[in-house]
């Protein structure tokens, strides 16, 4: 059984398109959290939803809206897509982080490509 | 917010090496993990170690809070340890830093 699972994996699409990214999390946890990887590989946090509540909103266009509708899933829509939101994301789930700290667990990532 | 920094950038071994990755962070840390990221994209829980050493078959890890430092070593390497190496912490905030990882390459 898949703990974090994402669809899709891989997504193509034109500049202006407005796209959703999935994510749900088998494990009874808590706290999720959506990563963006750039072609550098460096991975940074975008949002962070705990028991369907945002707790983290990073510096992030308000083109990017995620939505919780429940504890189990944390879905990322990206609306007027642009050539720079080209990236990997990641959806990743934890039992309460602000509990002192526990081990977080990622889905395998969807890569977007707006051409 | 924490910094975490990883080195080296890059590393290039020969089949059987052994091989010591590095992570200095800034502030105390209650979460610390270790991932491989493998040519497929896929990032691979290694080890939960806010403190303390664990092993796991060719791999172990320390991590020393009170210095602020963890070290991943991996023995005997084999050409599928190949991959980016990351380390992410997190500390009063309730979000994982990472660092910009440790690209390994493992040569037959």
């Amino acid at each position: 059984d898949t703990a974090v699972s994402q669809t899709p994996k891989y997504l193509v699409t034109q500049m202006g398109n407005d796209k959703s990214i999935k994510c749900e999390q088998n494990l009874g946890h808590d706290t999720m959290y959506w990563y963006k990887q750039d072609s550098k590989k460096f991975l940074k946090i975008m949002f962070s939803y705990n028991n369907k509540e945002l707790i983290i909103n990073e510096t992030v266009p308000n083109r990017f809206s995620p939505k919780s509708p429940d504890k189990a899933h944390l879905n990322l829509h990206i609306n007027s897509l642009e050539l720079g939101d080209s990236a990997v994301y990641f959806c990743a789930s934890s039992p309460d982080m602000g509990a002192g700290g526990t081990e977080a667990f990622f889905g395998q990532g969807t890569r977007l490509t707006v051409v | 917010g924490i910094q975490v920094e990883q080195s080296p950038p890059d590393l290039i071994l020969q089949e059987g090496a052994n091989s010591t990755l590095r992570c200095n962070f800034s502030d105390s840390v209650n979460n610390l993990q270790w991932f491989h990221q493998n040519p497929w994209g896929q990032l691979i829980n290694l080890f939960y170690i806010p403190s303390g050493t664990k092993q796991n078959g060719r791999l172990s890890a320390t991590t020393v809070a009170t210095e602020r430092y963890s070290l991943l070593y991996i023995s005997s390497s084999q050409t599928t340890d190949s991959g980016v190496y990351f380390c992410a912490a997190s500390g009063s905030a309730r979000q994982l830093t990472f660092g910009s990882g440790t690209q390994l390459t493992v040569l037959p």
